[in-house]
């Protein structure tokens, strides 16, 4: 149980394009989602807080225009990334929580590499 | 949110036991404390979850003292597949989801 995917798990694209990553918890209902990244050797950073049905919750230092994150459901998240430039090439997860049986427990998708050339 | 340090590297021969420790001085009341693996280019996995005293599972087992100011998670003979960054993180339990920061890590490295 507990199983949290993401879609692509990489993608390579041209500098000022716009890039969608789908996270999707498949066994359960997650009524909270986050979204981090994670550059090579570094830890991960969290980016924003997403509940089902509301804006999310940005940290400090994450543009909310560039970061679009969508929480329709209970069971999908998106990130998209406008505009994407070099800068942005980087690891991102997801993690989702929430549903009964499942506690406070963030349940962590494979990640997707994102390339901006 | 409770600010947490582990040391940087570990080695460990394999079938060793490897006992890896967390410090969180400023944990709250409502902190639950959570371990995590993660293998490169693949998000973390959840390990092992507990509050205090003693917690057990399949793979591993988190010591927590009563001052829970730190916590030990313990991997019992550890095999080549077990090199990985391990994450100790502090969070609080609220509005249904535990918001967690990231520390460094610490990344064990299994030697044959």
């Amino acid at each position: 149980g507990a199983v949290v995917s993401q879609h692509p798990s990489r993608v390579i694209c041209k500098s000022g394009t716009s890039v969608k990553i789908e996270c999707r918890s498949l066994d359960f209902q997650a009524t909270t989602m986050f979204w981090y990244r994670q550059f090579p050797k570094q830890s991960l950073m969290l980016m924003a807080t997403s509940n089902e049905g509301s804006k999310a919750t940005y940290e400090q230092g994450v543009e909310k225009d560039k970061f679009l994150i969508n929480h329709a459901s209970l069971t999908l998240s998106t990130l998209t990334v406008t505009s994407a430039h070099p800068e942005d090439s980087s690891f991102y997860i997801c993690s989702a929580s929430g549903g009964s049986g499942y506690t406070d427990t963030q349940y962590f998708g494979p990640g997707t590499r994102l390339t901006v050339l | 949110l409770a600010k947490t340090t582990q040391p940087i590297s570990m080695d460990s021969y394999e079938g060793q036991e490897v006992n890896i420790t967390c410090s969180h001085n400023n944990i709250a009341t409502n902190d639950y404390i959570t371990w995590y693996q993660q293998f490169p280019s693949q998000g973390p996995r959840f390990i092992i979850q507990g509050y205090k005293t003693k917690v057990t599972n399949e793979v591993a087992s988190l010591f927590i003292p009563a001052d829970r100011k730190s916590s030990t998670l313990s991997l019992p003979r550890v095999s080549l597949s077990d090199t990985a960054v391990y994450y100790c993180l502090v969070g609080v339990s609220s509005g249904g989801y535990q918001k967690v920061t990231f520390g460094t890590g610490t990344k064990l490295q299994v030697i044959p």
